[in-house]
């Protein structure tokens, strides 16, 4: 089974901290993402990588970055963490092929930004 | 715009019932479909997907149904069951690479 690991299932932190969110999977997956999930917005996309040091924009980039220095490991950092940004953050990896694009989600965490 | 409509954001069915969940599209280029589970504080669960070159795809009591010309898929479960109750999400892949866009989700009571 897939596994999806992400560093803290809860968070709070300060207006203007920097954040660190992390992820790990342990199947190989060539494709991770972040995402966010609001009440009646669904999970809007904030970037992912099919590549280790590759990433691209997903459709909510503004006030996020993200580092893959390792094949397994995504990490998602808010620069300078708003009220705005209080949010449920998931993880998610696939494979990378053609044919198999199910994604795995980690059991996210949920951050509170005071 | 929302490439991906869940336009019920609720349903309450009774146990042993049918429960249809309905999603649209309006990207004609999507060409795989899913389903997720989700429970309160837990990342979604895959539940089940279709490819476009099918109409049906089955999994015990989930049936994923494809609708291209309408672009509309629905899952129904049968029997529903109260361990059913969660929001579930669908997503289409526009294969970009492997990304998938989610609908606003459906919450899902299965009362006894």
């Amino acid at each position: 089974d897939v596994k999806v690991t992400q560093s803290s299932r809860y968070l709070v932190k300060r207006t203007g901290e920097k954040v660190f969110l992390e992820c790990v999977q342990d199947m190989d997956h060539e494709n991770m993402f972040w995402y966010r999930q609001d009440p009646g917005l669904g999970l809007r996309l904030i970037y992912f990588s099919y590549d280790v040091k590759m990433k691209e924009k997903g459709d909510i980039p503004e006030g996020y970055s993200v580092s893959r220095e390792k094949k397994e490991r995504f990490s998602l950092i808010l620069e300078s963490a708003s009220t705005n940004q209080t949010s449920m953050y998931l993880c998610a990896s696939s494979l990378g092929v053609a044919g198999q694009e199910t994604q795995y989600f980690g059991p996210g965490t949920r951050l509170l930004v005071l | 715009d929302q490439q991906v409509k869940q336009n019920s954001p609720s349903l309450s069915v009774q146990e042993g019932r049918i429960s249809i969940l309905n999603c649209d599209y309006t990207n004609s280029m999507f060409d795989y479909f899913l389903w997720y589970k989700k429970y309160p504080a837990e990342g979604p669960t895959f539940l089940i997907s279709i490819s476009s070159i099918k109409d049906k795809n089955e999994d015990g009591r989930f049936t994923v149904f494809l609708n291209k010309s309408a672009k509309h898929l629905s899952l129904h479960i049968v029997p529903s069951q109260p361990g059913d109750s969660a929001v579930y999400f669908c997503a289409a892949s526009d294969q970009v690479p492997d990304k998938l866009i989610f609908g606003t989700g459906t919450r899902l009571q299965v009362f006894p």
